[in-house]
């Protein structure tokens, strides 16, 4: 158990939709990422969020946001959704931002499905 | 900008073999290295990471890397394979910003 945990673990959605990932990190981290992992791009960078605020943009498309709320936990915002958009969706969670090679730990994911 | 390139998507050894995944990286600066495992249905785990203080990383589940600067290689090695090593592995360079960059991941099956 990694300490970081996601809501929903799963989700079934229809196209056009807009669905809410949730992701606590452990406790005392200050960073969150969100990667999404899919069968055909890979894991890919999407944000990330260092203690409230937005830190880093990856390939994030702009039906997607996030935020960081003040107690740390962070939520993914999907919308219109598209059937492209089906993917596992993972939250990490680190003590720092960057410059260190300290560990970024993973929750167990949220498995997005758009039918 | 720094990437990662994974060789071989699916490796296949017999139990008691050898395991050796490979990972070439590429970064202008010194990179951070990361191996993760993710076995079916779940997260990553981090197997071990090198941050420069030695070039041999020992990590978990009897698994090690060794950091080779003139190869640009960061290769991960078991030397016995167990059933229970069958899962999915990255590689992986941190970049100046924070964010991992991953490889195409290397699907590890044992054979009994």
């Amino acid at each position: 158990d990694s300490g970081v945990t996601q809501t929903p673990k799963h989700l079934i959605t229809a196209t056009g939709q807009r669905v809410t990932l949730r992701c606590s990190p452990r406790s005392g981290d200050l960073s969150v990422y969100w990667y999404q992992q899919s069968l055909d791009q890979g894991l890919q960078f999407l944000i990330q969020y260092y203690n409230g605020e937005e830190r880093a943009k990856g390939n994030i498309l702009e039906r997607f946001s996030a935020q960081q709320f003040p107690d740390l936990h962070s939520e993914l915002n999907l919308s219109s959704l598209e059937l492209g958009d089906s993917a596992l969706y993972f939250c990490a969670s680190s003590s720092r931002t960057s410059g260190k090679p300290d560990t970024q730990y993973f929750g167990p994911g949220t498995r997005l499905t758009v039918l | 900008a720094q990437s990662v390139t994974q060789l071989g998507s699916h490796v296949s050894v017999s139990e008691g073999a050898l395991v050796l995944l490979r990972c070439n990286y590429s970064s202008s600066v010194p990179p951070y290295l990361f191996w993760y495992v993710q076995y079916p249905n779940q997260g990553l785990q981090l197997l071990l990471k090198y941050t420069s203080a030695a070039t041999l990383v020992k990590g978990i589940n009897g698994f090690e890397a060794e950091f080779k600067k003139s190869e640009t290689s960061f290769h991960l090695t078991k030397p016995s394979a167990h059933m229970s090593d069958a899962a999915e592995y990255f590689c992986a360079v941190k970049d100046q910003g924070g964010k991992l960059i991953f490889g195409q991941g290397t699907e590890l099956s044992v054979k009994p």
